[in-house]
């Protein structure tokens, strides 16, 4: 079956670690995504790429890094300069072109707590 | 910029009774409107999306929206709420063009009592 695989699910992260989350995805798109969700607010974009080897800053991305070596792969790197990285992460991906309207498709999300 | 609200941060319903969930929303565009589905500790599920063609959309499980522009407003609603819509729903819009950037309201949590 298609879809977005994110792993691991759940992960703790000790202070002054860098910890990296994994996604991957079948669906063949060529945009990718990281969100971030805190209790109580909607989902903030942290990176997003819409093509193989480029990748561009969303709204939060301080003490974050990404990398999009391969189409299927979009991992997210929590670095110690983030000082507050504990929250649920999602990542998703969609088809470009043709404009506006694509589907956006998400993954089942990584709990990230700092011990 | 675009911006969109979602007018109740919970909504509590008896099974069986309809649902009503608000949104309004904010564009210099016509824009793409999306309303998805979280159950806890998942991922979101797109429920329906609007991009321009019919004004009323249908999505999974019973949920439709209107498009009403003069109101700018894009509501979901169900006829008779059943258990498993418990979850958390969020309104969202994306630019017009080629890239799809998304916001996300704060998001409503339907409750449904038996």
């Amino acid at each position: 079956d298609g879809g977005i695989t994110q792993s691991p699910k759940y992960l703790f992260r000790k202070e002054g670690q860098n910890v990296t989350l994994s996604c991957e995805q079948n669906l063949n798109h060529d945009a990718m995504y990281w969100y971030r969700q805190d209790p109580g607010q909607g989902l903030r974009l942290i990176y997003y790429s819409q093509i193989v080897n480029d990748f561009q800053k969303g709204d939060i991305a301080e003490g974050y890094s990404v990398s999009r070596e391969k189409k299927e792969s979009f991992p997210l790197t929590v670095t110690s300069a983030q000082k507050n990285p504990t929250a649920f992460y999602l990542c998703a991906s969609s088809s470009t072109g043709g404009g506006s309207g694509n589907t956006i498709y998400f993954g089942e999300g990584s709990w990230l707590t700092v011990v | 910029a675009q911006s969109v609200t979602q007018l109740d941060s919970h909504v509590s319903v008896s099974e069986g009774t309809p649902v009503l969930l608000r949104c309004n929303y904010s564009s210099s565009y016509s824009p793409s409107l999306f309303w998805y589905v979280q159950h806890p500790n998942k991922g979101l599920q797109l429920l329906l999306k609007y991009t321009s063609a019919a004004t009323l959309v249908k999505g999974i499980n019973g949920f439709e929206a209107e498009f009403k522009k003069s109101e700018t407003s894009f509501h979901l609603t169900k006829p008779s709420a059943h258990m498993s819509d418990a979850a958390e729903y969020f309104c969202v819009v994306s630019d017009p063009g080629g890239f799809q950037k998304l916001v996300f309201g704060t998001g409503t949590r339907l409750l449904v009592s038996p």
